[in-house]
């Protein structure tokens, strides 16, 4: 079985400023770690995805994560956040025919 | 090359209806996922199809059904509507016949079903 915890409901940054979504997961067979962003009244968007390679991912719109198995985890990074990114942002892992979703983290930006 | 596509886009029904919603899948893929997502919580998975047959189920009961046709369009169907059931329904395309966990799945714009 897997899951996902996503350790912060709402993350306020301002612009410019340097942000972190937290995610750690379980999985009881090989790890795929994705992160998706959801803009208001939209669906999902791909931003990144860990399948196998460097723990470092790069993804769209400056996003990066770190799988770090050790720890379980795969924080979502970005050096200097937009208004733009404000959303809502989901980590999710793979499983044999599913994603199993976190509860997601609500990026708030201000000016 | 066309995304996932997804209609209506918004849908209002009374308890105890029936509702029927509507999937493209992207140009290619052959594999289909339908996901509930309530509000304020992230997406859970309902089934997946795989070339017209169910190739998973998440924890939903019989009343949610789907279909797959040989163009790979799906269907999801709810019958006997509950208030819970509101809800944004998203459908996800992939390629990689369901057995393959590095597949990687793309969403439509989602149907908002309000349940009164």
């Amino acid at each position: 079985a897997q899951s996902v915890t996503q350790l912060d409901s709402q993350v306020p940054v301002f612009e410019e400023a340097p942000v972190e979504l937290r995610c750690n997961y379980s999985s009881s067979v090989s790890v795929y770690l994705f992160w998706y962003v959801q803009y208001p009244n939209q669906g999902l968007q791909l931003l990144l995805k860990y399948l196998s390679g460097s723990t470092l991912v790069k993804g769209i719109n400056g996003f990066e994560a770190e799988f770090n198995k050790s720890q379980t985890s795969f924080h979502l990074r970005k050096p200097s956040v937009h208004i733009s990114d404000t959303a809502e942002y989901f980590c999710a892992v793979r499983g044999y025919s599913t994603l199993t979703f976190g509860k997601g983290t609500m990026l708030l930006v201000s000016p | 090359e066309t995304g996932v596509t997804q209609s209506p886009t918004h849908l209002i029904k009374t308890r105890g209806q029936q509702v029927t919603l509507r999937c493209s899948s992207q140009s290619g893929h052959n594999t289909v996922s339908w996901y509930q997502q309530a509000l304020g919580q992230g997406p859970q998975f309902i089934f997946q199809y795989y070339r017209e047959e169910e190739n998973g189920r998440g924890n939903f009961p019989p009343r949610f059904s789907g279909l797959q046709f040989p163009n790979y369009s799906s269907e999801l169907n709810v019958n006997a509507l509950e208030l819970d059931d509101s809800a944004l329904y998203l459908c996800a395309s992939s390629l990689g016949g369901g057995q393959g966990h590095t597949d990687t799945q793309y969403f439509g714009p989602g149907t908002r079903l309000t349940v009164l």
